[in-house]
């Protein structure tokens, strides 16, 4: 399997431009998780979706973010106008939910968001 | 109050020796643990999981999980160089497949 697939895998734009990063989840996995990582808060939960609905979106920093997921291989994140305040890494994982316990996240690789 | 501590670090040990990274948690009704490790600039990798009270061995890995103390900790037996790099604690929150990372702690092993 190739892994949870992101695009692009570094991006730079100018303040109030439109971001949409890309995710391809691992084939046959049910969860997917939209993080975002920097140097002073870590990583940080945004959204995540259980069979293409979205489940919790409570770290959602604002309504310029948006998440969605149109079928069970594809998501998008979109940040619209961008902020300085937004770059960061982001990285979508996905999972296999296969008890009550938990399963492994596989993440992907990452988008590195620089905003001018 | 975070809901899942780590130190940042970095936690200097040389190579051959045991390192210790501990982790608090705030949910008490948290029912798994996972430790990640993360090499700069790349993304996190599962390490262990852990569910039940006590010690889980993996290798020279080995999880401890204190419910009552809300505490998880990973142990590393004969740390190598190739263990330099920031461990990430995550914990599932009750009730949710939501996780919770703590900020990590940077390790670097010195050769």
């Amino acid at each position: 399997d190739a892994g949870v697939i992101q695009s692009p895998r570094h991006e730079v734009t100018e303040m109030g431009q439109e971001v949409t990063l890309r995710c391809k989840p691992i084939s046959g996995h049910d969860y997917l998780f939209w993080y975002r990582q920097t140097m002073m808060r870590g990583l940080e939960l945004l959204i995540y979706f259980n069979n293409n609905v979205p489940i919790d979106d409570s770290g959602m920093p604002e309504d310029r973010f948006s998440a969605k997921m149109p079928n069970a291989s594809f998501s998008t994140l979109k940040i619209q106008p961008s902020e300085p305040r937004d770059s960061a890494v982001y990285f979508c994982a996905s999972s296999f939910l296969t008890s009550g316990k938990g399963a492994t996240q596989y993440f992907g690789p990452g988008t590195r968001l620089t905003v001018l | 109050q975070k809901e899942v501590e780590q130190n940042s670090g970095p936690l200097s040990v040389p190579e051959g020796a045991i390192a210790s990274l501990n982790c608090t948690y705030s949910d008490r009704g948290s029912q798994s643990f996972f430790w990640y490790r993360q090499y700069s600039g790349k993304s996190p990798e599962l390490i262990m999981s852990i569910y039940s009270n006590g010690d889980k061995e993996d290798g020279r890995f080995t999880a401890q999980l204190n419910k009552a103390s809300q505490y998880v900790s990973l142990l590393i037996r004969d740390s190598q160089p190739s263990d330099s790099a920031t461990y990430l604690c995550a914990v599932r929150t009750s009730g949710t497949y939501k996780y919770i990372f703590g900020t990590g702690t940077r390790l670097k092993v010195l050769a």
